[in-house]
Parts: C-alpha cells; structure tokens; sequence
C-alpha cells in the first residue's frame, strides 16, 4: 500500500515568488492536513480538507491557501514568499471512521527554502 | 483545549539503558493520545496511541508508552536504548476535523 507522496522534496524558490506543493494522500483517506515545521515554532498546523472542502483552518495569513480535488490529492500555495517561509511542509492523511481515532499517516516533506 | 507539553528538550541515554520520554497532556474529555518520530529530513512516522483500556501501550520498535490519568501523562518509554532510535519525538493530542496539536518534540540521543 503506497504512502503518503508530496512533491517535489526540495525546492528553492526566491522572494518574493509564489510556489505549488502536492499532496497525494493513502488510497481511501478523505482528510488531508498541511503542517509547517520550522525550528523555532515546531510543528503548526496550516489547514485541512475533506471531501474538497476546508474545514479547518491554522493561523496563517492569507498568502497560504490549499484546496483538493475529487480523487483526495490535495495542493498548498504560497505567495508572495518571504525568508520566514522557508520549512519542512508536511502533509498528512487520515481515514476518518466515525467513533474511531484513526492516526495520522505523514509524508517525508517538501523542504522549502526562500532565498 | 487540546494541548501538550514535552518538558524536554532533549535526552540523551547510553546505548543498552532504558530510556524515557516526557509527555502530559490537557484535554476536554476523554483523552486520545499518540507518539510519533521523525528522523532527519522525513516525516513523521506513527509509533503507538492510546484510546482505552490499558494503561500500558505498546508500539512499533519495542517502544511502549504509559498512560498516567492521575498525573495527566503519556510518557514513552525503551527498556534498551539502540543508536538508531536516535530522533526527534513528538506527543500528540487530536483536535477538530483532522487537526493535531503536537508538542514541541524531544531529541532523543542514543550514544554507543
């Protein structure tokens, strides 16, 4: 069974700029989350879709915005990049089972660096 | 609110010991709890939760964890420590729609 896939694993992007990241979650999981994790600030959350729609959000100014499609893949955008953006973005999909809580399967990352 | 508090920052045990990472947790109801890792520049991956039932957990690579209602923790614990369980560690407590609140993570040090 395939993990959770993001792409790319690296990029590098300068000021200023805007960048697309992608999330392919687990076969069957519905619930995509995003996360950003720096040194200083840890592991925060950015947002989470299920079934297209956003149903939660973190406190992340508007230039980060995400969405998913039918088949589950989920994508994040960041524009206007800035220094402070540069993180390990990490996504991570559930299987929402009602009365069940499931874990959380995270993919490796794509490692962000605005330059 | 859902939170937890990782007291360490780091710890660093000999290879062979046991070895123990802190996590307490503040939760509105019945407390769900999980563990996970990440090793350099990878995801984080699952190690053991707690739901019901017993308080001791067992997980992935001999890890098992202790849930302590009346000191509201979840400690994670190794009876032997390996060079490779050297990570960062991160406790967990669910929140609303899919979102979790992680704690600040705890380097774990294993020297041979």
């Amino acid at each position: 069974k395939a993990g959770v896939t993001q792409t790319p694993r690296y990029l590098i992007k300068t000021r200023g700029q805007q960048v697309t990241l992608s999330c392919s979650p687990i076969s069957g999981h519905r619930s995509v989350s995003w996360y950003q994790q720096t040194p200083g600030q840890g592991l925060q959350f950015l947002f989470e879709y299920f079934s297209e729609t956003q149903r939660n959000k973190g406190n992340f100014p508007g230039r980060f915005s995400g969405r998913q499609f039918s088949n589950s893949r989920s994508e994040m955008n960041v524009s206007t990049l800035e220094l402070g953006d540069s993180a390990l973005y990490l996504c991570a999909s559930r299987k929402i089972t009602r009365g069940e809580n499931t874990e959380a399967f995270f993919g490796q990352g794509t490692r962000l660096t605005v330059v | 609110a859902q939170s937890v508090a990782q007291p360490e920052d780091q710890v660093n045990v000999a290879e062979g010991n046991p070895l123990t990472v802190k996590c307490t947790y503040s939760v509105s109801g019945n407390p769900y709890l999980f563990w996970y890792v990440q090793y350099p520049n990878r995801g984080l991956q699952f190690l053991l939760k707690y739901i019901t039932g017993d308080n001791l957990v067992k997980g992935s690579y001999g890890f098992e964890a202790e849930f302590n209602k009346s000191q509201t923790s979840f400690h994670l614990k190794k009876p032997s420590a390996l060079v490779s369980d050297s990570a960062l560690y991160f406790c967990a407590v669910p929140g609303n729609f899919n979102k979790f609140y992680f704690g600040s993570g705890t380097k774990l040090n294993v020297k041979p």
